[in-house]
């Protein structure tokens, strides 16, 4: 299956700030997937990134505020905009594997665990 | 009504025995479901799918699936403390959606 690298770790940054998230993958893939997991809860999705168009935003979440790249089928960043406490949570990216008869399951990056202060 | 829905848990089980997980879902024309496995501090770990009702056995875990119910299960035959971790459903949407469960986290005590 895919393996995924993502950086930074971790970070804590000062509000009113920006912070680039990057996923490098070592293979092609059509999308990649955007999460947040705040603490003590499930992910939720941010955006689906493709490659040559612009990302799909779930709803809740905007362009201006989570700016993503996705320049070709192996790498994808996610900015975090102008950031407030609310945004301390664990972003990770995650890609699609093919487990066999069916629709894959998603293998994810080690995350990034943003701090907000 | 949550598309996927988790019992929080925690549910602390003793090494040995059966840890029963249970999830449902509100979307009937889902046909796709997962179940991972996620250690404190780590990431999602992919452990099990299931697409056909029934059951679906993979070592020490095996998946059930009652599509009429809207349910899935997973039950950890023979816990191990290190099956210590939050276990979280998922389950493709009818519009390829994949959605998470709030996840169930299992402690497996010696």
């Amino acid at each position: 299956s895919a393996v995924i690298s993502q950086k930074p770790s971790r970070d804590i940054c000062q509000r009113g700030t920006s912070l680039t998230i990057q996923c490098q993958v070592d293979s092609q893939v059509t999308m990649m997937f955007w999460y947040r997991q705040q603490p003590g809860q499930s992910l939720t999705l941010i955006a689906t990134a493709n490659q040559g168009s612009e990302a799909t935003y779930e709803s809740g979440f905007v362009i201006d505020k989570f700016p993503i790249s996705r320049p070709n089928l192996t790498f994808s960043t996610l900015t975090v905009s102008n950031m407030s406490p609310e945004d301390s949570s664990i972003y990770l990216c995650s890609v699609e594997v093919a487990i066999g008869q069916g629709p894959g399951g998603y293998t994810f990056g080690s995350g990034t665990r943003l701090t907000v202060v | 009504q949550k598309e996927v829905e988790q019992n929080s848990g925690p549910l602390s089980v003793p090494e040995g025995a059966i840890a029963s997980l249970n999830c449902t879902y509100s979307d009937r024309g889902s046909q796709s479901f997962f179940w991972y496995r996620q250690y404190s501090g780590k990431s999602p770990e992919l452990i099990m799918s299931i697409y056909s009702n029934g059951d679906k056995e993979d070592g020490r875990f095996t998946a059930q699936l009652n599509k009429a119910s809207q349910y899935v299960s997973l039950l950890i035959r023979d816990s191990q403390p290190s099956d210590s971790a939050t276990y979280l459903c998922a389950v493709i949407l009818t519009n390829n959606d994949m959605r998470f469960g709030a996840g169930t986290r299992l402690t497996v005590k010696p």
